[in-house]
């Protein structure tokens, strides 16, 4: 089954430093794949989706995430981290167009 | 913009009750679904549904079980309360498609079975 491993369950930058979360897929056909974000006690938020139209893809908050087929990679990158960017973010992937698939989170600690 | 409501925010059980999470949506959803939340493990997926009169085990289906009379709802049920149910529940729902179509997330059902 197509799955997805985050590498680092956390990861800790200063302030406007770079921000790189990995995520690789497992699958032999490029899959659907998201990034969400989770602020505490909240719900999660689509930060951005590959759906094949374009390898870098642009989502909310200046977070933009490359999807390269020949390392199997979705990774999430912002140039300059916030203190508003401290959250939970989960790389997934959907298998089957049905159900969704999560890795297990990565925790962001911005530093002042 | 309601999205995706689930009651109640908390609850504690007791070993052995039982208790329904409730998940309504209000965009027309056909698929929806329950995951839990454990720390350090991610997101699993306990039941998904592709519409009213259609559910489908997840990841880990056991201990729970779920119906979808409508569009818009879809309860899980927990009939023999265990430690080990005690999470953080997630409903989500998403538009039917080829799989592009991201998922929608309620605030949580935060549960603990003493």
């Amino acid at each position: 089954a197509q799955s997805v491993t985050q590498l680092g369950s956390h990861v800790s930058v200063s302030e406007g430093a770079l921000v790189l979360l990995r995520c690789n897929y497992s699958s032999s056909v490029p899959p659907y794949l998201f990034w969400y974000v989770q602020y505490p006690n909240q719900g999660l938020q689509l930060l951005l989706k590959y759906t094949s139209a374009a390898t870098l893809v642009k989502g909310i908050n200046g977070f933009e995430a490359e999807f390269k087929k020949s390392e199997t990679s979705f990774h999430l990158t912002k140039p300059s981290a916030h203190m508003s960017d401290a959250a939970e973010y989960f790389c997934a992937v959907r298998p089957s167009g049905n159900d969704m698939r999560f890795g297990a989170g990565t925790r962001l600690t911005v530093k002042p | 913009n309601a999205g995706v409501t689930q009651t109640p925010k908390f609850r504690i059980l007791k070993i052995g009750q039982s208790m329904t999470l409730q998940c309504t949506q209000d965009m027309n959803h056909n698929y929806m679904y329950w995951y839990r939340q454990d720390p350090g493990m991610g997101l699993k997926l306990i039941y998904y549904s592709v519409g009213a009169g259609i559910t489908d085990k997840g990841e880990v289906p056991n201990g729970y079980n779920v119906s979808r009379s409508t569009t818009e709802d879809f309860p899980l049920r927990l009939e023999l309360a265990a430690p080990s149910q005690t999470s953080v529940y997630f409903c989500a729902s998403a538009e039917p498609g080829t799989g592009d179509t991201e998922a929608f997330f309620g605030q949580g059902t935060r549960l603990t079975v003493v």
